[in-house]
């Protein structure tokens, strides 16, 4: 069964960067099909999508934090990892990794949802 | 950017209720890339349907999801106890994922 497990460095200061990163266990970050998602919840709001890295190494950010972040995965390792620089007050949250599933068929995808979510890693800016 | 709009904010049931959750979206979404998450206090987001109707493993056949286009819902037949959370909509499209805001399931 897969794990996922985040950490990070819990408070960082104002204009500085914060790195995280999600440690997979039970499955490998080079599985075919699945992708492997950063996403944050402000406290008391909702959730925001950060950005996804694919089992093949193919990216895609959120417009709103794409010139700040960027995710890289390490595959000796089996972790995968978010940057975000110039951290502001706003970006403080609780950050989840999460690992999602896409399957091609007959020129379509179908996909199969966020199934596995780490417990999260809180960050504070300040 | 796709938004997506959730209604009501917050729906006051009792146990053994049927619960409705609305999810519309301001353009047509794919779908195959609209899922239902549930997220209780202090815990991560759980999986609850994906592909607008498909149920995740392990999930109860009292949770069912319907829609297409615009308008997506998510139906619990016979509310139990565990059940009181919030439900987040979530789809996929050319900028990436969205999430709704949101729905807090409560006790009435």
């Amino acid at each position: 069964q897969v794990q996922l497990q985040e950490s990070g460095p819990g408070l960082v200061k104002p204009s500085e960067t914060l790195s995280l990163t999600c440690t997979v266990s039970g499955g490998s970050v080079s599985s075919g099909s699945y992708y492997w998602n950063w996403i944050r919840q402000p406290p008391g709001k909702g959730l925001e999508w950060i950005a996804y890295i694919s089992y093949s190494g193919s990216t895609n950010y959120n417009p709103s934090l794409k010139s700040r972040v960027t995710i890289s995965v390490d595959t000796s390792k089996n972790q995968f990892s978010l940057t975000l620089r110039a951290v502001t007050a706003a970006d403080t949250a609780l950050y989840y990794c999460a690992r999602d599933r896409w399957v091609e068929y007959s020129s379509d995808w179908n996909y199969y949802g966020m199934d596995v979510w780490g417990q999260g890693t809180t960050v504070t800016v300040s | 950017e796709i938004v997506l709009t959730q209604s009501p904010g917050t729906l006051s049931l009792s146990p053994g209720e049927r619960a409705t959750l609305s999810c519309r979206a301001s353009q047509s979404v794919n779908s195959n890339y609209l899922a239902w998450n549930q997220q209780k206090p202090g815990q991560a987001p759980r999986l609850l349907i994906y592909g607008a109707s498909s149920r995740a493993t392990g999930i109860p056949d009292r949770f069912s999801g319907s829609g297409s286009g615009t308008d997506f819902t998510l139906t619990i037949s016979r509310l139990e106890p565990e059940d009181f959370a919030v439900y987040y909509c979530q789809q996929y499209g050319s900028t990436g994922y969205t999430f709704g805001q949101g729905t807090k399931l409560e006790i009435k």
